[in-house]
């Protein structure tokens, strides 16, 4: 069974760049049948889709977001990433990557890792 | 962007009751309709995919239906590991949206 899992720094500065990388452990992310995206959940509050990247590279943003969010690939090191620019407090929130298949669903998910942005 | 509506956003009921939530769309969607199950400190797990089709694994007692605007998850006799947040998606469209959720507990 596929599994997927974050890594990344617990605390960021306000103003500065979040960088947070997903892992897959297995070869699924070389095929172009799923795309990869990052989620992010502030705590009480409901889920936001941040962006996807296909294997090829090719990514889409959330358009309230696109201006300051970066998702790239690296299907050889089985792992994609994400980078969030100019953070501020309202950033802090559980980010979770996750695999999604066609239109049909959001299969694996990764266990979230929590990211608060203060001084 | 699509906006999904869910309600009630949280329930209080009693074990082996019939649990229904709805989840309203602004605009059609098709069948691109998926429901997740949230425990508390867990990520999302899907439980019904393109509105109705159950994940593999996922109790009988979990169903969807639905088209157009409207969606509904039913549980049809409410178990105690029941108890979580549900929340809706869309995958017609991007930008990809949720419902706000909604939070099941026991009375």
């Amino acid at each position: 069974q596929v599994q997927l899992q974050e890594s990344g720094p617990g605390l960021v500065k306000p103003s500065q760049t979040l960088s947070l990388t997903c892992t897959v452990s297995d070869d699924s992310i070389t095929t172009d049948i799923y795309y990869w995206n990052w989620i992010r959940q502030p705590a009480g509050k409901g889920l936001e889709w941040i962006g996807r990247v296909y294997s090829n590279g090719e990514p889409y943003y959330n358009p309230s977001l696109k201006s300051r969010v970066t998702i790239s690939v690296d299907t050889s090191k089985k792992r994609f990433s994400l980078k969030l620019s100019s953070l501020t407090a309202t950033d802090t929130a559980v980010y979770y990557c996750a695999r999604g298949y066609n239109r049909e669903t959001m299969d694996v998910w990764g266990q979230g890792t929590t990211v608060t942005v203060s001084s | 962007d699509i906006q999904l509506t869910q309600s009630p956003s949280f329930l209080s009921t009693s074990v082996g009751d019939r649990v229904t939530i709805t989840c309203r769309t602004s605009q059609v969607i098709g069948n691109y309709l998926v429901w997740y199950q949230q425990k508390p400190g867990k990520a999302p797990k899907v439980l019904i995919y393109s509105t109705s089709t159950l994940q593999s694994g996922v109790p009988s007692r979990f169903s969807g239906s639905g088209s157009g605007t409207e969606f509904t998850l039913t549980i049809s006799s409410l178990q105690p590991e029941d108890i979580a947040t549900y929340h809706c998606q869309q995958l017609n469209s991007y930008p990809i949206t949720f419902g706000g959720g909604t939070k099941v507990e026991i009375k």
